[in-house]
């Protein structure tokens, strides 16, 4: 099984700061990784897939890179709503996914 | 509007069984892969079990044997059938949608709950 470890596991910032959350995978999975976004009580939101593509309706200050096993979501210019916890999820693996443990991005 | 909107949840007692159910409507059901996601209390996203638009399934290792995906496309309905169930698989149960851009789950229902408990 593929394992996705996320750094940090949580993290405080200001709303303006840029946020940099990073996932690593136990295996290279290409470019198939992608990011969601989730707030108390709901349901996780698309943000980026494939390391890199903006989902349809995200806000470009959400960015996403990397390849292999390194992975990088950053949030330029925080704002009041992108107060959330932020999970990867690797899809490399023919519908056998795993979810990386999550960063709490949390007011300062 | 594509919306996925799930059923079943309950208390239910150790050793116990349950199914859930995901309806889902505003786009061709039969063409998509599909999973449920679950999330205990306060923990993070554990992704259970798939299944292809071919039948083809898939389950993560602790709940192999016990629980059974299956899908219904004239119904537009997926279902997860739970069986021995333990008070780890107490949870929020979420369908989602593999989508085609790299398979991300693009669209996802609200959640239900299911309690083990006695």
């Amino acid at each position: 099984d593929i394992q996705m470890t996320q750094s940090p596991s949580s993290l405080s910032a200001s709303v303006g700061d840029r946020v940099t959350i990073t996932c690593r995978a136990s295996q290279s999975i290409s470019s198939y990784l992608n990011w969601y976004q989730q707030k108390p009580g709901k349901a996780p939101k698309l943000l980026i897939y494939g390391s890199s593509s903006l989902q349809s309706g995200v806000p470009s200050r959400f960015y996403g890179s990397g390849s292999g096993t390194h992975f990088t979501l950053t949030i330029n210019k925080l704002q009041p709503e992108d107060f959330a916890t932020y999970y990867c999820q690797q899809s490399y693996s023919s519908l056998m996914y795993s979810f990386g443990q999550g960063t709490k991005v949390e007011i300062k | 509007e594509v919306q996925l909107v799930e059923s079943g949840g309950t208390l239910v007692q150790p050793g116990g069984s349950l199914r859930l159910s995901c309806i889902v409507s505003g786009f061709s059901f039969s063409k998509y892969d599909m999973h449920w996601v679950r999330q205990a209390t306060g923990k993070g996203l554990e992704w259970v079990a798939a299944i292809s638009t071919a039948g083809d399934t898939y389950y993560r290792g602790s709940v192999k044997g016990r629980f059974t995906i299956s899908r219904e496309n004239a119904k537009n309905s997926l279902y997860l059938q739970l069986n021995s169930l333990r008070a780890g698989d107490t949870a929020v149960y979420f369908c989602a949608r593999g989508g085609e851009g790299y398979y991300a789950m693009d669209v996802w229902g609200q959640g239900t709950t299911v309690t083990v408990s006695s």
